[in-house]
């Protein structure tokens, strides 16, 4: 597609259900990232998959928080048993190794 | 290691005056360098980059940036200010391949 693409837009999860976040990239980007955006704050980063390999995961807050690239194409970011301090924003982007990276619009998770 | 620095967290100018948001970075190697904004709701759209070609770099929307490696900054500048610039901006360094850094965020506010 044009661009980084995410889905759902925005989400309303009740305290511990299980949320998937869905991330299609720019095609043919091989390097895809997911930052974390709470309120008023910038983007942290999540995790790094080079194709379909997920070579840094060092920002997952938890064990809760789970990533695949199963195709090294689409991507999504699972959040089990979702606790209120999981709201925010989640933000896929997706680069040609060494070059710019392209955000999407973010998945808006608010939890309840 | 690499970190950035923006300098102010809100920034507040006047239509048609000009516009300075201030960024310091640290790294041990040569980076890459990139503004975004981000406006409300929105994702991350790229402003500019710098990845060692000319140090001063022209984007959009009348925005410019120029990298000076004695002083480790990277200041964004537009001379004149729009009503539509009001938004957040972020600094990012990057080491060309997965390790990439935020600063916390400049808001710009442009008064009328």
């Amino acid at each position: 597609g044009a661009g980084v693409s995410q889905s759902p837009r925005y989400k309303v999860a009740k305290r511990g259900q299980d949320v998937a976040l869905r991330c299609d990239p720019i095609s043919g980007h091989v390097s895809l990232f997911w930052y974390q955006q709470a309120l008023g704050q910038g983007p942290e980063f999540l995790t790094y998959f080079q194709n379909e390999a997920q070579l840094d995961k060092s920002g997952l807050p938890s064990d809760r928080f789970f990533a695949e690239r199963p195709e090294g194409s689409v991507s999504t970011l699972k959040i089990q048993r979702t606790q209120q301090e999981d709201s925010a924003v989640y933000l896929c982007a997706s680069s040609v190794e060494g070059n710019t990276i392209y955000f999407g619009e973010g998945s808006w998770l608010t939890v309840v | 290691a690499q970190s950035v620095t923006q300098l102010d967290s809100h920034v507040s100018v006047s239509e048609g005056t000009p516009v300075l948001l201030r960024c310091n970075y640290s790294s041990s190697y040569s980076p890459s360098l990139f503004w975004y904004v981000q406006h409300p709701n929105k994702g991350l759209q790229l402003l500019l980059k710098y990845t060692s070609a000319a140090t001063l770099v022209k984007g959009i929307n009348g925005f410019e940036a120029e990298f000076k490696k004695s002083e480790t900054s990277f200041h964004l500048t537009k001379p004149s200010a729009h009503m539509s610039d009001a938004a957040e901006y972020f600094c990012v360094v990057s080491d060309g391949y997965q390790k990439v850094t935020f600063g916390i965020g400049t808001k710009l506010q442009v008064i009328p």
